[in-house]
């Protein structure tokens, strides 16, 4: 059974810095997606990689898949009120099977 | 923008009794997929569906659900008799096809059984 780890899962920081969440895992997946969800409603795409040592970057958002392809971890820069939410990390194994982290819950304050 | 859309929003139930949830995912994808989440948990892999058939499907997906297209629009979960512990978000989303990994997801249908 394929697991995702995902660290910290509560995260509370000032509008302005920097933070990185991580998720992991002992399995390979052939590729990783990003979500941000709000309470109430359907996770939200970010991004989607797929190489080992990819790095994409989406506006302040810097996320990276492992060598290995069996983590990643995603890097907000100057962080914003409105980056508050749940960040859902899922790993595509080789099926058709998305297995998602339980979710790293970032709260910024003004 | 294309967007998958579910109904009903909210639906309660007594225990025991069948509910179908609906989904309408986005035109010309291929892939269709069921999730659950729990209130405070995890979102949970149930099944994915493509040509018209299940292609994959959880420990969780039991006898008590099934899936269907019934046309080209719609795509519906079924939970026969439900129970107490079925009470959860149920999310569903879908996939352009192979080679194209972005799964969209719906705004979710609560489903509370008392």
């Amino acid at each position: 059974t394929q697991l995702l780890e995902q660290s910290p899962q509560f995260l509370s920081i000032q509008e302005g810095e920097n933070l990185t969440v991580y998720c992991n895992s002992s399995s390979v997946f052939s590729s990783l997606q990003w979500y941000r969800q709000e309470p109430g409603e359907g996770p939200v795409l970010l991004v989607t990689v797929v190489t080992g040592g990819e790095v994409k970057k989406l506006k302040r958002l810097t996320f990276q898949f492992g060598d290995a392809r069996k983590d990643s971890s995603l890097h907000i820069t100057a962080a914003q009120p409105g980056d508050t939410g749940l960040y859902l990390c899922a790993g595509a194994g080789y099926g058709q099977n998305f297995v998602f982290g339980p979710g790293t819950r970032l709260s910024v304050l003004p | 923008e294309p967007e998958v859309t579910q109904t009903p929003s909210h639906q309660v139930t007594q225990m025991g009794q069948e509910v179908i949830l609906r989904c309408v995912p986005i035109s010309n994808h291929l892939y269709f997929y069921w999730y659950r989440q729990i209130l405070g948990q995890k979102v949970e892999f149930l099944v994915s569906f493509y040509n018209n058939e299940i292609s994959e499907k959880s420990e969780i997906f039991d006898d008590q659900f099934s899936v269907e297209r019934p046309d080209g629009s719609n795509f519906t979960l079924k939970i026969r008799s439900t129970k107490l512990e079925d009470s959860a978000m149920y999310f569903c989303a879908s996939r352009a096809g192979k080679g194209r990994l972005e799964q969209y997801f719906g705004p979710g249908t609560r489903l509370t059984v008392t």
